[in-house]
C-alpha cells in the first residue's frame, strides 16, 4: 500500500518569501503524484501532476514541484508567496500505470502568509 | 468546477442515528469516492465506486456503507452515527489524472 508524509504541518511565510513544502511517498512501484490545495472554506483543488517525463512540474499559480526519484519526494515549491496562498496543501500519490483510481493524501500542511 | 453537489451542506446528529449523505454528479463521471477530512490525518478514502452497482471499500470503511443506484448519485450511510464519526464529508468525481471534489458536507455527531 502507498503512503504520504508531509512534514511540515504548519508554515508561516512573510509575503515575496519563498516556499518549499515536503512531500516523501512510500510505494513499491510507479506513482503518479499530486498536490492539491484547500482555501479557506473552499473544496480541493488540483495544483499540479506529475506522471512521467520532466521531473520539474509547473501548476497553476506559479507553483511548481520537483519529483526527485531516488529520494521518494515531490517538494512543492514557489518563488514568492503571496497573501491570497494562504490556504491547506495536499500532497497525493496514487498508483501508475494502470494501477487504479485512488489517491493517498498526506496530513496536509497549513501555510499562513502575512502581509 | 464540475458539476458536483453534496446534501446536506451541515447537519447535526445525535449518536445512534443513521445518517445518509448525498452526492451529486452532472458530468455522467464513472468514478466516485467518498472521503473524511478530519485534522492530522488529511483526506482518507472511505468507499469508492466505478460505476452503477459497483462499490469498494476504502481505508476508512467500518461504520460506512455505500450505494450507487444511478450513475449521477453516490449515497453514503452512517448506519448509526458516533462521536467518532464528527468529520467534514468530500465526494469526488473523475479518474486519479482529474479527480475534482465537492464542497463538502461537515457533520457533527453529539
Amino acid at each position: 500500500a502507498q503512503s504520504v508524509s508531509q512534514h511540515n504541518h504548519h508554515v508561516i511565510l512573510s509575503e515575496a518569501a519563498s516556499l518549499e513544502l515536503g512531500c516523501n511517498y512510500s510505494y513499491g512501484g510507479t506513482v503518479n503524484l499530486f498536490w492539491y490545495v484547500q482555501y479557506p472554506g473552499q473544496h480541493l483543488q488540483l495544483l499540479l501532476k506529475y506522471f512521467s517525463g520532466d521531473p520539474l512540474v509547473k501548476g497553476i499559480k506559479g507553483f511548481e514541484a520537483e519529483f526527485i526519484k531516488s529520494k521518494f519526494s515531490f517538494n512543492l515549491r514557489k518563488p514568492s508567496v503571496q497573501w491570497s496562498d494562504t490556504a491547506e496543501y495536499f500532497c497525493a500519490v496514487a498508483p501508475g500505470r494502470g494501477g487504479g483510481n485512488k489517491l493517498t493524501f498526506g496530513t496536509g500542511t497549513q501555510l499562513k502568509v502575512e502581509l | 468546477d464540475a458539476g458536483i453537489t453534496q446534501s446536506p451542506r451541515h447537519k447535526v446528529t445525535e449518536t445512534g442515528t443513521p445518517v445518509t449523505l448525498r452526492c451529486h454528479q452532472t458530468e455522467n463521471h464513472r468514478y466516485m469516492y467518498w472521503y473524511r477530512q478530519d485534522p492530522g490525518h488529511g483526506l482518507r478514502l472511505i468507499h469508492y465506486s466505478y460505476g452503477v452497482k459497483d462499490t469498494d471499500k476504502g481505508e476508512v470503511s467500518d461504520g460506512y456503507s455505500v450505494s450507487r443506484s444511478k450513475t449521477e448519485d453516490f449515497l453514503l450511510t452512517l448506519e448509526s452515527a458516533t462521536s467518532s464519526q464528527t468529520s467534514v464529508y468530500f465526494c469526488a468525481i473523475g479518474p486519479q489524472e482529474t479527480q475534482y471534489f465537492g464542497p463538502g458536507t461537515r457533520l457533527l455527531v453529539l
